[in-house]
């Protein structure tokens, strides 16, 4: 089992819907999570942190469920600026190797 | 812009031969992370350099090897090419385990 798992994708969904990506991840010593965004042969950037309590950034809201070992992404009012790829990403405690997904595509279509 | 920088940002090698990748680090920083990203995968971690000492280091075998120097600039290497290790090599530094910052990487081809 992969220690990060993401869905398979691709997302191609029209300007202005809402999309969620999921993940798994199978280290239950986790203690950090994020979500980086990363355009096409380019570097990866972060988008932003996953908190237990959920967190939101503009159009942006992740959520965390350490029960379930679960990472989730949702974009409301897709822009064609967020076509990209999503990494679901995930460190230990105080850990210095960030464990990637192999992410997820997203096309924003006109 | 991160401030990390990576040389050269493309480079075409013949199997056995051996590559050396460099980065410069963010000001400040004194932890460098080199990565491996496979087309169609998410990078897989390389290993990790601290104060020029290795510290951490993920399933790679004995000849991807790396320096860090005083300044914490930073080299990988890879002896004995082969044809999977064409990749994005990505280099990221940050100030001991705290956020890292990604430069744009060196597309590697191995024919």
């Amino acid at each position: 089992r992969k220690e990060v798992e993401q869905d398979p994708g691709p997302f191609n969904v029209p300007e202005g819907a809402t999309v969620a990506f999921n993940c798994t991840y199978s280290n239950s010593a986790s203690q950090s999570f994020f979500w980086y965004r990363q355009d096409c042969r380019k570097e990866p950037k972060l988008l932003m942190s996953v908190y237990s309590s959920g967190n939101e950034d503009g159009r942006f809201t992740a959520q965390l469920n350490r029960a379930s070992q679960y990472i989730s992404l949702l974009i409301r009012d897709s822009k064609l600026s967020d076509s990209a790829t999503y990494l679901c990403v995930v460190s230990g405690a105080g850990s210095y190797q960030l464990t990637f997904g192999k992410g997820t595509k997203l096309s924003v279509i006109p | 812009e991160t401030g990390v920088t990576q040389s050269p940002t493309h480079l075409i090698k013949t199997r056995g031969q051996q590559v050396t990748l460099r980065c410069s680090s963010q000001s400040g920083h004194n932890t460098v992370s080199w990565y491996q990203q496979a087309l169609g995968q998410g990078p897989q971690f390389i290993f990790q350099y601290y104060r020029e000492e290795e510290n951490g280091r993920g399933n790679f075998p004995p000849r991807f090897s790396g320096l860090q120097f005083p300044n914490y600039s930073s080299e990988l290497n890879v002896n004995a090419l082969e044809l999977d290790d064409s990749a994005l090599y990505l280099c990221a530094s940050s100030l001991g385990s705290e956020k890292l910052f990604f430069g744009s990487g060196t597309q590697l081809s191995v024919l």
